[in-house]
Parts: structure tokens; sequence; C-alpha cells
């Protein structure tokens, strides 16, 4: 079956630190790779996503890429700020109904 | 609407009684899944929709529950006969369905708490 493992949390860091968050799957078929993140109080929201070996997906300071000789999406993030604390979920999808399969979530806290 | 939307936002139930929690999802979007997260558990998938149809319920936990969609729009989890570890919050997420993976957009959650 399909799975994902992220690093437990809690990871709390100081503001401008530099942030990993690991992440490694397993899956049947070639799986698309996304990261999630809840802010508190918030629903889920997509951060990034990656669908084919060697893609980097980014978006608000925050890298993954796709390793498939890995099997691995580690987040990436240069300069974390406050306002990145939160929890973040890396999940993947197979097949055409694409529903996801996730990780159990990192708590990130960013403290000033 | 903007977004997609869940209603009750929390219930709070007594062992044994019936709840529904309902989801719309974004206009248009084809496709709506509901998805489980609990502090046991992490987040799990429980049915998808596609229309009206669910191709994939691999993810219900018994038969207590069952969940219907009408008019390829608003969906409805019912849960029957709720049992202390159904307590969570009920995620539903919308996409459209066009060929390559597609986003999904999350709702706020209802939280479910049975006591």
């Amino acid at each position: 079956g399909n799975s994902v493992t992220q690093m437990e949390g809690p990871v709390t860091l100081s503001e401008e630190a530099f942030l990993t968050i690991n992440c490694t799957y397993t899956a049947t078929g070639y799986p698309s790779l996304f990261w999630y993140v809840q802010y508190p109080g918030e629903g889920l929201q997509l951060l990034l996503k990656a669908t084919k070996a060697d893609d980097k997906g980014s978006n608000k300071g925050f890298e993954a890429t796709y390793r498939k000789e890995t099997t691995s999406f580690h987040l990436e993030k240069g300069s974390v700020q406050v306002s990145d604390s939160a929890v973040y979920f890396c999940a993947l999808s197979v097949g055409s109904n694409y529903k996801l399969t996730f990780g159990k979530g990192t708590l990130l806290t960013v403290n000033p | 609407g903007a977004g997609v939307s869940q209603s009750p936002s929390n219930k709070v139930t007594e062992k044994g009684k019936d709840v529904e929690l309902r989801c719309d999802p974004i206009s248009g979007h084809t496709a709506l899944y509901w998805y489980r997260q609990s502090l046991g558990q992490g987040l799990e998938f429980l049915i998808y929709f596609q229309g009206n149809s669910a191709p994939d319920k691999s993810g219900l936990p018994s038969d207590r529950f069952s969940a219907e969609r009408t008019g390829g729009s608003v969906s409805t989890l019912t849960i029957q006969r709720t049992q202390q570890e159904d307590s969570a919050v009920y995620l539903c997420a919308s996409s459209f369905l066009g060929g390559q993976t597609d986003t999904q957009y999350f709702g706020p959650g209802t939280r479910l708490t049975v006591l």
C-alpha cells in the first residue's frame, strides 16, 4: 500500500533559522507529492506540489524536490518567520481518483 | 461560493445518536473527498465522489458510516449510532479532475465530539 513518513515533531526554531522537515514515501505506482499546511485555527492549504521526478515545488519561500531515487520530498526554507508556525503535512496521491495519503504532520513553532 | 464550506462547524452528540455532516464544494468541482483527522490516526481518507457516484469508499471505517452526493454538488456524511472513537475533525475537499493531478481545496472541517 501507500504510506508517508515524516519527521516527528514538534520542531522549534528561532526566526531566520533554516528549516528542513523530512518526508519519505512508499507507493504502488508513480505518485504525485504534496506539502499541505494547517495554520492555527485554519483549514488545510496546499503549500506546494510536484508531479514527477526531479520536479521542484516552491511557494512562500518553501521548496521541496521530488527525489525518486531516495523516495523523498523534504521540505526546506532558508529563513523561517514567526508566521510560518503551523502544522505541515506531507502527502501523496496515486491513481485516477487522486485521494491523498498523509503523513502524521509536523508541528513547527518559530520563536521571535 | 468562494471556497469549500462545511456545516456545522462543531457538533457535540451523545453516544448512540446519529449525526449528519454537510459539505458544499467549490462550484463546478467534479470531485469531492471526505477525510477524518484524529489525534490517534492522523489524516485518513474516507470516501471519494466523482459526480454523484462514489467509486472509492475504501476508507469508511464501518457500516455505520455512509455518504451521498446529490446534484453533483452538496454531500452529506452520515454516522449512525455514534461511538466515542468517532470523535474527530471531519474534513471535506473538492477538486476539478481534468487530467493530471488536481489540487484539492479543503473546507474548515466539522469537529465532532461524541460524549
